[in-house]
């Protein structure tokens, strides 16, 4: 079992629809958490980090569950520039685990 | 400010060939990373340095070696390559190892075994 399960999609989206990914880790210890976002063919680049309290930066809030250890990104009024794959990591010191990735496309 | 640089972009090897992967952070970070990435498996850690001069192994780090040359540059060295490391490999600085610290990736390297 992978320790950051992600659902693969793809989801595909019309502009303006709310979509909502999800993510469970199995290391309890995971001490932090963080959503990436990865365009086709480029690096990963940091989204958001995901606090305990819940985090809202514009369109995006992200939720932690440490109870039942997982991890949500939710994105409001999608834009087509928001088509990318979407990675979630759990982190404690030693060790960065990341998702396979959520594909989201979001068409006209 | 070029972030984390790498060379080369693209890479194709034959079997039991080496070679080295080169990466650069301009940020002053104290902590780098290498990672490989392959399809439906997410990215996983090869090797990191916390700091200049230590190396640790991640998770998958059979088959490779690395070199902390100095703060600013991490080497990925693959001393025989094997179809099993057709990959793209991304290397990542961030301020120091510990948890809450995001990493910056540089733009990757296609590598090809053939």
């Amino acid at each position: 079992r992978k320790e950051v399960e992600q659902d693969p999609g793809p989801f595909n989206v019309p502009e303006g629809a709310t979509v909502a990914f999800n993510c469970t880790y199995s290391n309890s210890a995971s001490q932090s958490f963080f959503w990436y976002r990865q365009d086709c063919r480029k690096e990963p680049k940091l989204l958001m980090s995901v606090y305990s309290s819940g985090n809202e930066d514009g369109r995006f809030t992200a939720q932690l569950n440490r109870a039942s250890q997982y991890i949500s990104l939710l994105i409001r009024d999608s834009k087509l520039s928001d088509s990318a794959t979407y990675l979630c990591v759990a982190h404690n010191n030693n060790d960065m685990r990341f998702g396979a990735g959520t594909r989201l496309t979001v068409k006209p | 400010n070029a972030g984390v640089t790498q060379t080369p972009k693209f890479q194709v090897l034959k079997t039991g060939q080496s070679m080295t992967l080169q990466c650069a952070q301009d940020m002053n970070h104290n902590s780098m990373y290498w990672y490989r990435q392959d399809p439906g498996m997410g990215l996983r850690l090869i090797y990191y340095s916390a700091s200049e001069g230590t190396t640790d192994k991640g998770e998958v780090p059979n088959g490779y070696n690395v070199s902390r040359l100095n703060k600013r540059e991490f080497s990925l060295r693959l001393e025989s390559a094997a179809p099993s490391q057709t990959s793209v490999y991304f290397c990542a600085s961030s301020v120091t190892q510990g948890s809450g610290n995001e990493q910056y990736f540089g733009p990757g390297t296609r590598l090809t075994v053939t």
